[in-house]
């Protein structure tokens, strides 16, 4: 596996269950991202881990929460989530800074909640 | 507040035009400036950045931007448009806040 990947690709649960989204770098990145895109608006950056420590989480509601086990992983926790939380979910890495170096993107997982 | 405005939220060109994406964005301190490129089904990549060397940028697939500073712009173009370049196009901008702040988004549409 070469990039960043995310599994599942696709999600579909109810308000009540609870799920998790992977991701994992392959390019030996110290940062890593969480973010939301929904259609017609910009990227909402959820969360940032530098050196697996967590160093941003912009008001993302306590629904959602992430795990960064090693420089390599990220998890997205997810429970009793809302309909309007259905978005793709895209994880990213970069070397370093967020604001200068090149952000690589997954895939993204595509979450439905009913 | 920075923020990051995308003329059009959908762009249509025919295959062999020129093609031209506006940014424009609000900055307070120097920005570095970004153009990612989204595919469908895929995630985003890089097509090309400013950090402030040359005005004119090139990147990948023959796109260039040209930061312009007095305008406050950091438009995309392409000289001739393939079908291979529909897609969605996301200008971002360096943020005082340590993070970056994302336009919504140009779909560039390309008909036969």
């Amino acid at each position: 596996e070469t990039g960043v990947t995310q599994t599942p690709r696709h999600l579909v649960m109810g308000m009540t269950n609870k799920k998790s989204l992977k991701c994992e770098q392959h390019l030996g990145h110290n940062a890593m991202y969480w973010y939301k895109q929904s259609a017609k608006k910009p990227l909402e950056l959820m969360f940032v881990y530098n050196f697996k420590e967590q160093t941003e989480n912009n008001s993302v509601p306590s629904r959602f929460s992430p795990e960064c086990p090693n420089s390599s992983h990220l998890f997205l926790h997810l429970h009793t989530l809302q309909p309007e939380d259905s978005a793709l979910y895209l994880c990213a890495s970069s070397q370093g800074s967020p604001i200068t170096d090149t952000q690589y993107f997954g895939p993204g997982t595509r979450l439905t909640v009913l | 507040a920075q923020s990051v405005t995308q003329l059009g939220s959908h762009v249509s060109v025919s295959e062999g035009a020129l093609v031209l994406l506006r940014c424009n964005y609000s900055s307070s301190v120097p920005p570095y400036l970004f153009w990612y490129v989204q595919y469908p089904n895929q995630g985003l990549q890089l097509l090309l950045k400013y950090t402030s060397a040359a005005t004119l940028v090139k990147g990948i697939n023959g796109f260039e931007a040209e930061f312009k500073k007095s305008e406050t712009s950091f438009h995309l173009t392409k000289p001739s448009a393939h079908m291979s370049d529909a897609a969605e196009y996301f200008c971002a901008v360096s943020g005082s806040n340590y993070q970056l702040i994302w336009g919504a988004g140009t779909k560039l549409i390309i008909k036969p």
